[in-house]
């Protein structure tokens, strides 16, 4: 398969529990981003990777979320001390170079916190 | 604050319908795409605009970029329930470098 990638497809989790999603990026994308959708809207972002350094953290939403990415490839989303509001779906996707090339999304992770 | 406001959110159409969905913002974008999204998978690119007043067909879809590079439209001639889905439109704003703004998405329901 040549597309992206996440794991899980689900996750149920209990408030104050942490969680971590996995996204593995097309081979050879440079750029990684990371977006949450609440159901039925649109996308927030997240964060952005160029190789393994994340150039724009702007998007996420507390200290209580972080991400990294190790060889350039695969990228973990953690989410510390989940919370109710923290429920969505976060979606993956990859680009070649950076965002003027077209954006390819996994199918996400659907985060449901009990 | 949202920056890219979708309308409308919802239509229900029958097959063989035109429509029209609109994206429109204050800031002005160096770019602007539109995604389609299915239940249970990510979006995926339709189109990306780039030059204001630019006009894009992709069969039975027109895009079109505004002059002033602040909204977008799509235009759906002869609907059919293949494009039924969640259509959202992302602009990439002059000086950001890195991400996306999407849109608030049209959810567009085409039935027989």
């Amino acid at each position: 398969g040549a597309g992206v990638s996440q794991s899980p497809s689900n996750k149920v989790t209990e408030k104050g529990k942490d969680v971590e999603l996995r996204c593995d990026p097309i081979s050879g994308h440079t750029a990684l981003y990371w977006y949450r959708q609440s159901l039925g809207q649109g996308l927030e972002f997240l964060i952005y990777f160029q190789g393994n350094s994340a150039p724009d953290k702007s998007g996420l939403p507390s200290d209580r979320f972080s991400a990294e990415r190790t060889g350039g490839s695969v990228s973990t989303l953690t989410i510390q001390r989940t919370q109710q509001e923290d429920s969505a779906v976060y979606l993956c996707a990859s680009s070649h170079y950076g965002l003027g090339n077209e954006q390819f999304f996994g199918p996400g992770t659907r985060l449901t916190v009990l | 604050t949202q920056l890219l406001e979708q309308s409308p959110q919802f239509l229900s159409i029958q097959e063989g319908e035109n429509l029209t969905v609109y994206c429109n913002s204050s800031s002005v974008f160096s770019s602007l795409q539109w995604y389609r999204q299915e239940p249970g998978e990510g979006p995926v690119l339709l189109v990306t605009v780039v030059t204001g007043g630019e006009v894009k067909k992709l069969k039975r879809l027109t895009f079109q970029f505004g002059d002033a590079r602040k909204d977008s439209s799509l235009h759906i001639t002869a609907a059919q329930p293949g494009d039924t889905g969640l259509y959202l439109c992302a602009g990439a704003i002059t000086g950001t470098a890195s991400k996306l703004t999407f849109g608030t998405g049209t959810r567009l329901q085409v039935t027989l």
